[in-house]
């Protein structure tokens, strides 16, 4: 089945304890991006890839660090968590380079920061 | 700055009742998505769209470029429908204020379907 596949789904941290929230994509897919959700700021772009080694910023990567090494996964780091980054976070993925096919998202990482 | 605008942001209707949710840009786009998330938070495509219109089923997607605008169409709606659903564009690549590439999203519409 064709999927992202992010993982935890759910989290509870602590201000400054380093973590990591992975995406794994089995479609084959060269497109790979970061969003997080608030209430009333909807979806927003944290970090994108366009291809293996090839990553940049989205509107809000302050605290946020990504890599790709390789293609189908693309892990979203947060070096030193603050209460700030409590949020509901979607990995997403589309065939080619931009969205402008389908995207298919993860089922989401629900993180607290305490 | 490039914006999403929905509406409604909150609508409840019966069911069965014809439902019709609208999404406008301000600058050209390359593509149109519109997304459904429900309640446990997971959120799944529904539509890309760059042009014209497309149905899945009693969905109904139409955009209509030289307006900037898009709408969501649901027929015979049914509780299960009840959902957020969120529009979400490619800005075209060049446009000033653009922001990061990838998707742009309006901030939901929050259906509800009462039996």
């Amino acid at each position: 089945e064709a999927q992202v596949t992010q993982n935890p789904r759910y989290l509870i941290t602590v201000t400054g304890k380093k973590l990591t929230v992975t995406c794994s994509q089995n479609m084959n897919h060269e497109y790979m991006s970061w969003y997080r959700q608030d209430p009333g700021l909807g979806l927003r772009q944290i970090y994108y890839s366009m291809n293996v080694e090839v990553t940049d910023k989205g509107d809000v990567p302050e605290g946020y660090k990504v890599s790709r090494k390789e293609k189908r996964n693309f892990p979203l780091i947060l070096e030193s968590p603050s209460p700030n980054q409590t949020s509901l976070y979607f990995c997403a993925s589309s065939p080619r380079g931009r969205m402008n096919t389908e995207a298919f998202f993860g089922q989401g990482t629900r993180l607290t920061v305490v | 700055k490039n914006e999403v605008e929905q509406s409604p942001q909150n609508l409840t209707a019966q069911e069965g009742e014809f439902i019709t949710i609208n999404c406008s840009y301000s600058v050209g786009i390359s593509a149109l998505h519109w997304l459904q998330q429900h309640p446990g938070g997971g959120i799944v495509s529904l539509f890309m769209l760059s042009s014209g219109k497309k149905k899945h089923g009693r969905l109904i997607a139409t955009i209509n470029i030289q307006e900037k605008h898009s709408s969501l169409h649901i027929t015979a709606s049914h509780p299960r429908d009840s959902a957020v659903y969120i529009c979400a564009v490619r800005f075209n690549p060049g446009w000033s204020g653009g922001g990061a590439d990838g998707l742009t999203f309006g901030k939901g519409t929050h259906l509800i379907i009462q039996p």
